[in-house]
């Protein structure tokens, strides 16, 4: 089946700093979401992305879909110490049916040294 | 919003006891709701997929009779470890979506179990 890679597993960054984390499939996707998780809280969605070659931004966050649809990443320009926490991609294919349920990647950790 | 809640949020119990974990969708009517368990530092881990009106249905590995799952309303799912044991201590999360096949999961804020 398919397996979403998310790397890297850990990245300590300056504020300030950029950060991107990455997510690679060795199949085609029909669909990719992007989760944080702050310490000891809950994931809570960021964004899906269908489209390939798609770009999506939310002020300091962009989000890419490759154009086949096999990697993503999620770029964050000049981060803050709010944007401590775990990202996980998580991918889900389309249709419903017995394959109903979201695989999550195994998450990057960022921690941001003020 | 949609906002899922859980209860408790923590709990603590002698190994043998029983323990039950409510999750709500408190202001949407979800028909598929989802268990995930998370070790300290690690991925989610999907358990079980519980279906309204149905039985739950559970991930390779994931024992059905340890880990009881009813879904009596729309609103409501519950998870029971049975018989827990300290290699049960873990955080349990649940999610909901609005609609079926929905573009995202709202998660609960979780429930962190120790089992002593």
């Amino acid at each position: 089946g398919q397996q979403v890679m998310q790397i890297p597993q850990y990245q300590h960054v300056q504020e300030g700093e950029d950060f991107t984390t990455y997510c690679n499939s060795s199949t085609t996707l029909s669909n990719i979401q992007w989760y944080k998780q702050r310490p000891g809280g809950h994931p809570v969605f960021l964004i899906q992305l269908v489209k390939s070659g798609e770009v999506k931004k939310q002020k300091r966050l962009t989000f890419q879909f490759g154009e086949a649809k096999k990697n993503s990443s999620l770029h964050i320009t000049a981060t803050q110490t709010t944007d401590v926490g775990t990202y996980f991609c998580a991918y889900r294919p389309a249709g419903g049916g017995s394959n109903y349920k979201l695989t999550f990647g195994k998450g990057t950790l960022l921690t941001v040294n003020p | 919003g949609a906002v899922v809640s859980q209860h408790p949020s923590r709990v603590i119990c002698k190994s043998g006891t029983s323990v039950k974990i409510e999750c709500r969708s408190l202001d949407f009517q979800a028909t598929t709701m989802f268990w995930y368990r998370q070790f300290p530092k690690q991925s989610l881990m999907l358990m079980a997929t519980s279906n309204e009106g149905s039985k739950a249905t559970y991930e390779q590995g994931v024992e059905k009779d340890k880990f009881l799952i009813n879904h009596a309303s729309l609103t409501l799912s519950t998870l029971t470890v049975t018989s827990a044991h300290p290699e049960d201590s873990s955080f349990y999360i649940c999610s909901a979506e609005l609609t079926s096949g929905g573009d995202e999961q709202f998660f609960g804020p979780g429930t962190r179990l120790t089992v002593l």
